[in-house]
């Protein structure tokens, strides 16, 4: 079946950095979401995108659509102790459900 | 607006006894979503419901898992015997309108089998 690999895995920054994460399919996808979960909470919706090349920004998110449609990107600007968290993406092939990659733990330190 | 409500958050139970989830998604949303998230893994979809119709059951483990949206609001997940795999978060989710658009998940319901 589809699987969603995203890279970093973890990652552990100084608060104020800017932050890049990514996701890849071995599919094409038509549909990409953003998502981040605390500990003890389920995923809250950061960002959706649907069409290839597509920037979409949220305060200090912003998110991009791969013009391969195989990849999505998460970046985030001048990151503060809220950010930490795991941020998962989420792509739906057309017709199909959507997949969730495993996840990118992030951790911000003071 | 309240989001998707589930209960209860946590619960612990013996290996082969039942236990049910219980979900009330936003109000108005239509599709309804019941996933597994294992820990340090993303949520994986167990079934979806378009209104009170299951669209998609091909990743429930029908042998002890059962699912219900009678009325097409609320929704239950049962699980029937648990095993000691099943430990889990239970997420469900919704969304607006037919298909697969973006779902808002509720809290979840953390599953222990000991």
């Amino acid at each position: 079946g589809q699987q969603l690999n995203q890279s970093p895995q973890s990652m552990f920054i100084q608060e104020g950095e800017d932050v890049s994460m990514n996701c890849t399919s071995s599919s094409i996808f038509n549909t990409w979401l953003w998502y981040k979960q605390d500990p003890g909470e389920g995923p809250v919706l950061l960002i959706a995108l649907y069409k290839a090349g597509e920037l979409t920004s949220n305060g200090r998110l912003t998110a991009q659509f791969g013009i391969t449609r195989k990849d999505s990107f998460l970046n985030i600007s001048a990151s503060i102790p809220s950010d930490v968290g795991i941020y998962f993406c989420a792509g739906r092939a057309l017709g199909q459900n959507f997949v969730f990659g495993p996840g990118t733990r992030l951790s911000v330190l003071p | 607006e309240a989001g998707v409500v589930q209960s209860p958050r946590y619960k612990i139970i013996e290996k082969k006894q039942p236990v049910a989830f219980w979900c009330n998604p936003i109000s108005g949303h239509n599709t309804l979503y019941w996933y597994l998230q294992n820990l340090g893994q993303g949520p994986e979809l167990l079934i979806r419901y378009e209104n009170e119709e299951a669209v998609d059951d091909s990743q429930l483990p029908k042998d002890r898992f059962s699912a219900e949206r009678l009325k097409g609001v609320d929704s239950t997940l049962k699980i029937q015997p648990a095993e000691l795999g099943d430990s889990a978060v239970y997420l469900c989710a919704s969304s607006f309108g037919q298909g697969n658009t973006e779902a808002f998940f509720g809290q979840g319901t953390r599953l222990t089998v000991v």
